[in-house]
This record gives structure tokens, C-alpha cells and sequence, in this order.
């Protein structure tokens, strides 16, 4: 099984400034036939259910802000978010999707210092 | 707009059995691989179980192969979770999920297991005796 390595677990951030978090597969998630990184990114606010930001490592779905963003190749991926904004407070989950079982990163919690 | 709404969740005793659906609206149902994800109280997110749309293949995590079902009713929209033998460790909100779609293999063909496009709001399972 892959297993999904996030970090930090939290961190609290002051209002406009940037945040980056890290997931690292144990092994790499890109396939050679399409050049393509097997990696989404979700948003879980508090009650809610997780929320897809980014897949293909990179690729915001639709509706998601420009501040975020998403990069990284083969084993070390990074969401950052530019901006911190209020309604950014979550906790983010990355998850790989090149084989099965999909797994999920632990989770990093954001938090406005 | 895709809605996704799962029903089915409640309290059984260890060993006991729970039918969880899970009623899509807003698109094609039978064209999309459909996904359960679970997660426990104050935890992180873990797949279940993932069945095909057009191929209607399953895919089981380790932790629940052989004690839940995956099956889905395409005539009536909706996606269902037999589980079965549940254990203490079982108890989670149990999400469903849509798959993007589109998305194919180097032989292109479709491929069942992507990125998690759409979640519903969840159902609750509590194994205790």
C-alpha cells in the first residue's frame, strides 16, 4: 500500500500570509504514459464534508480560489495557499489515486494565529 | 448540480449488520464509478470500497474485504454498502462519493479509481455493544 506522509500535522497562520503543506508517497504516484501525478487535495471544514481542491497535483477543480494551488512530481507534493484567508481555517488531506487502496494523508490542520 | 445523500447509518451491536444507500441526483448515475469513504470520530479520511460505472467493478479496502458489500441500483439512482460482521473499529461517518468521470487508462479504457469529485454529507455508524 502507499502510504500518504503529511506535514506538519497543524500550523496557525496570521491572515494574509502563506501557507504550505507537504504529502509525501512512500513510493512514486506518477504514471510514465501520461506524465501525470496521481495526487488530489481536499478542504474538510469543521462539519462538513471533505471538499476537492486540486487533482493531478496541480489542477484546481472548479470554483476553488487562485490562492490555491498545488505542485510537486512523483513523491513530494505541496499545497500552498496564498493569502490566508478566514474561511480557509480546515483541516487539508491529500490522497493518492494510483492504485488501490487510495489512501489519504493524516491531515494538516490550519488554524489564524 | 450533483447531490449525493446517504441514509442508513445507526447503532448495531458488534457483529451485527447495516445497509447503508447512498441516493444520487444531478447526473448520470450508471456512468460514474461510486466510492464509500469512512472516518472515524476526530480522525483522518479512509477509502472503503469502490465500484465501477460502466465496468461495475469493486474495490475493497483490506480492512473491510470479505465483511462489506458494495453494490449499486442504477435505475434507481443510488449506491448501497452491505456491511456485515461490523466491528467496534467500524464506527465512522461513512461517506459516499462520485468519481470524476472521464478519466482512462493507458489503454483506454475506463478507469474506476480517480480523485473524489463530489461527497455527500454523511451517515453515522456506531458499533457498540
Amino acid at each position: 500500500d502507499i502510504v500518504m506522509t503529511q506535514s506538519p500535522g497543524s500550523l496557525a497562520v496570521s491572515l494574509g500570509e502563506r501557507v504550505t503543506i507537504n504529502c509525501k508517497s512512500s513510493q512514486s504516484i506518477l504514471y510514465d504514459f501520461n506524465n501525470k501525478n496521481y495526487l488530489a487535495w481536499y478542504q474538510q471544514k469543521p462539519g462538513q464534508p471533505p471538499r476537492l481542491l486540486i487533482y493531478w497535483a496541480s489542477t484546481r477543480d472548479s470554483g476553488v480560489p487562485e490562492r490555491f494551488s498545488g505542485s510537486g512530481f512523483g513523491t513530494d507534493f505541496t499545497l500552498t495557499i496564498n493569502n490566508l484567508q478566514a474561511e480557509d481555517v480546515a483541516v487539508y488531506y491529500c490522497q493518492h489515486y494510483f492504485n488501490t487502496p487510495l489512501t489519504f494523508g493524516g491531515g494538516t490542520k490550519v488554524e489564524i494565529k | 448540480e450533483v447531490h449525493l445523500l446517504e441514509s442508513g447509518g445507526g447503532s448495531v451491536q458488534p457483529g451485527g449488520s447495516l445497509t447503508l444507500s447512498c441516493a444520487a441526483s444531478g447526473f448520470t448515475f450508471g456512468n460514474y464509478a461510486m466510492s464509500w469513504v469512512r472516518q472515524a470520530p476526530g480522525k483522518g479520511l479512509e477509502w472503503v470500497s469502490t465500484i465501477g460505472g460502466i465496468s461495475d467493478r469493486t474495490f475493497y479496502a483490506d480492512s473491510v474485504k470479505g465483511r462489506f458489500t458494495i453494490f449499486r441500483d442504477n435505475s434507481k439512482s443510488t449506491l448501497y454498502l452491505r456491511m456485515n460482521s461490523l466491528r467496534p473499529e467500524d464506527t465512522a461517518l461513512y461517506y459516499c462519493a462520485k468519481d470524476p468521470g472521464g478519466v482512462t487508462t493507458k489503454f483506454q479504457l475506463p478507469r474506476e479509481y480517480n480523485w473524489l469529485e463530489s461527497w455527500g454529507q454523511g451517515t453515522l455508524v456506531t458499533v457498540s455493544s
